[in-house]
């Protein structure tokens, strides 16, 4: 399994970008990279996901340069609503139906005025 | 899309009580649930994945006769936790997920069950 490091808390401030890295060295040829967001007392939300180079969609940015043993999350222009827990998720699915998934210890992003 | 509900949210029972817990995916059909336990201030730990129609494969150190998944459907996976004691209560998690598509579907989580034991 690839394990997952990523820093245990950040802080930042209303309308700066914030950038979250992930360590994953042993990730396999078949992972994909994935990052969920966490409220308290709720469920992770799917943020981004990506394989290689970079992904962007409309709330984050995923890059990953071409080794893929790390990942950096970009959240252009937080806001206080963006405090949350981060966590990436490196794993895949076979075919069989099995998984292959850990959760990286998570970030505590906190976003002040 | 992609809406995955948990229910109950919230359960308190005493201490040799059986408690079930129910994961729906509301809206697609899920190949694959998963169930995590998860600590205060502490990451999501996989206790088990559910296929549909088979039975579950169970994480390391997870007692499968204490935490009996059923997953009869595409759309429905169940946690029971038998004979609860208060070193069960924790926050629960399950997640559902399409494989074989061709493409790495990412989960989907429901938002959790917060399971108190007296």
């Amino acid at each position: 399994l690839a394990k997952t490091t990523q820093p245990i808390s950040m802080d930042s401030y209303e309308g700066q970008e914030v950038n979250i890295t992930c360590s994953h060295n042993n990730i396999a040829t078949n992972d994909y990279i994935t990052w969920y967001q966490q409220f308290p007392s709720q469920g992770p939300r799917f943020i981004i996901q990506g394989y290689k180079t970079k992904v962007t969609n409309e709330v984050a940015s995923l890059f990953i340069p071409a080794d893929r043993k790390s990942s950096t999350l970009s959240l252009p222009r937080v806001s206080l609503s963006d405090t949350a827990v981060y966590y990436c998720l490196v794993g895949a699915f076979d075919t069989g139906g099995g998984n292959k998934l850990t959760f990286g210890t998570g970030t505590q992003l906190k976003v002040e005025l | 899309g992609a809406v995955v509900s948990q229910h109950p949210s919230w359960v308190i029972c005493k201490s040799g009580t059986s408690v079930k817990i129910e994961c729906r995916s509301l809206d697609f059909q899920a190949t694959t649930m998963f169930w995590y336990r998860q600590f205060p201030k502490q990451s999501l730990m996989l206790m088990a994945t559910s296929n549909e129609g088979s039975k579950a494969t169970y994480e390391q150190g997870v007692e499968k006769d204490k935490f009996l998944i059923n997953h009869a459907s595409l759309t429905l996976s169940t946690l029971t936790v038998t004979s609860a004691h208060p070193e069960d209560s924790s926050f629960y998690i399950c997640s559902a997920t399409v494989v074989g598509q061709g493409s790495n579907q990412p989960q989907h989580f429901g938002d959790g069950t917060r399971l108190s034991i007296l």
